[in-house]
C-alpha cells in the first residue's frame, strides 16, 4: 500500500515561499495509474485542490493558485514537491500530499498532513 | 468551478440510526462523485468513488447513490466509529472541488 509523508517548515513569513516535499513509499511514483497531488485544508476555505503532477513532469494547477504555484517531481528520490510563492495569512492551512487516480480523479492515499502557518 | 453543496452541515444521531447525507452539484457531473470520511486530526479517507462504488475495505453499511446533480451517502446503521465529518468531491471537471462537509455527532 502506498504511503505518503509531507516534510517542510511549519512556519513561513508573509511574502515568502512555502516549500513542502512529499516522500512516497510502498510504490513507485513512476506509474501511469496515479497523479501526485497537493490539497490543503483551512477552516475558512475547507478542502482545496491545489494541483497535480504526472511522473513525466506534466502539471495541472487550480487556476485560483496557478500564478503562485509550482509542483515538481524527483523520480530518483520518489518524491514530489510544492512551492507556493508570495504567501499571506490566507495560505495558512494543513497541506496534504495525495495520490490521485489518473482515470477517475479520486484521492485514494493521503499523507498525514503538514500544518503550515504564515506569520511574521 | 463546479460548486458542491452538502446538507445538512451538521447533524446529531444515535448508534444504530440510518443516516443520509446529501450532496448537490451546480451542474451535471454524471456519476463523477466521490465521498470521504475525516476524523479529527486525520486525513480524509476515501469511502465511495464513482457515486456508488465502495472503496476496498469500507464496511458495507456505507452506500452511495445518485447521478447528475443530486447524490447521497447513506449509513445503514451508524456505528461509534462513524462519528466524523463527511465530504463529497466532484471528479468531472478540473479544478476538482469539494463540498463543505457534514459533521456527524453523537446525540
Amino acid at each position: 500500500q502506498v504511503q505518503l509523508q509531507e516534510s517542510g517548515p511549519g512556519l513561513v513569513k508573509p511574502s515568502q515561499t512555502l516549500s513542502l516535499t512529499c516522500t512516497v513509499s510502498g510504490g513507485s511514483i513512476s506509474t501511469d495509474d496515479n497523479y501526485w497531488t497537493w490539497i490543503r485544508q483551512s477552516p475558512g476555505k475547507g478542502l482545496e485542490w491545489i494541483g497535480y503532477i504526472y511522473f513525466r513532469g506534466s502539471t495541472y494547477y487550480n487556476p485560483s493558485l496557478e500564478s503562485r504555484v509550482t509542483i515538481s517531481v524527483d523520480t530518483s528520490k520518489n518524491q514530489f514537491s510544492l512551492n507556493l510563492r508570495s504567501v499571506t495569512a490566507a495560505d495558512t492551512a494543513i497541506y496534504y500530499c495525495v495520490s490521485q487516480d489518473s482515470t477517475n480523479y479520486f484521492f485514494d492515499f493521503w499523507g498525514q498532513g503538514a500544518l503550515v502557518t504564515v506569520s511574521s | 468551478d463546479i460548486q458542491m453543496t452538502q446538507s445538512p452541515s451538521s447533524l446529531s444521531a444515535s448508534v444504530g440510526d440510518r443516516l443520509t447525507i446529501t450532496c448537490r452539484a451546480d451542474q451535471s457531473i454524471n456519476t463523477y462523485l466521490n465521498w470521504y470520511q475525516q476524523k479529527p486530526g486525520k486525513a480524509p479517507n476515501l469511502l465511495v468513488f464513482h457515486a456508488s462504488t465502495l472503496q476496498s475495505g469500507v464496511p458495507s453499511r456505507f452506500s452511495g447513490s445518485g447521478s447528475g446533480t443530486h447524490f447521497t451517502l447513506t449509513i445503514s446503521s451508524l456505528q461509534p466509529e462513524d462519528f466524523a465529518t463527511y465530504y463529497c468531491q466532484q471528479s468531472h471537471t478540473t479544478p476538482l472541488t469539494f463540498g463543505g462537509g457534514t459533521k456527524v455527532e453523537i446525540k
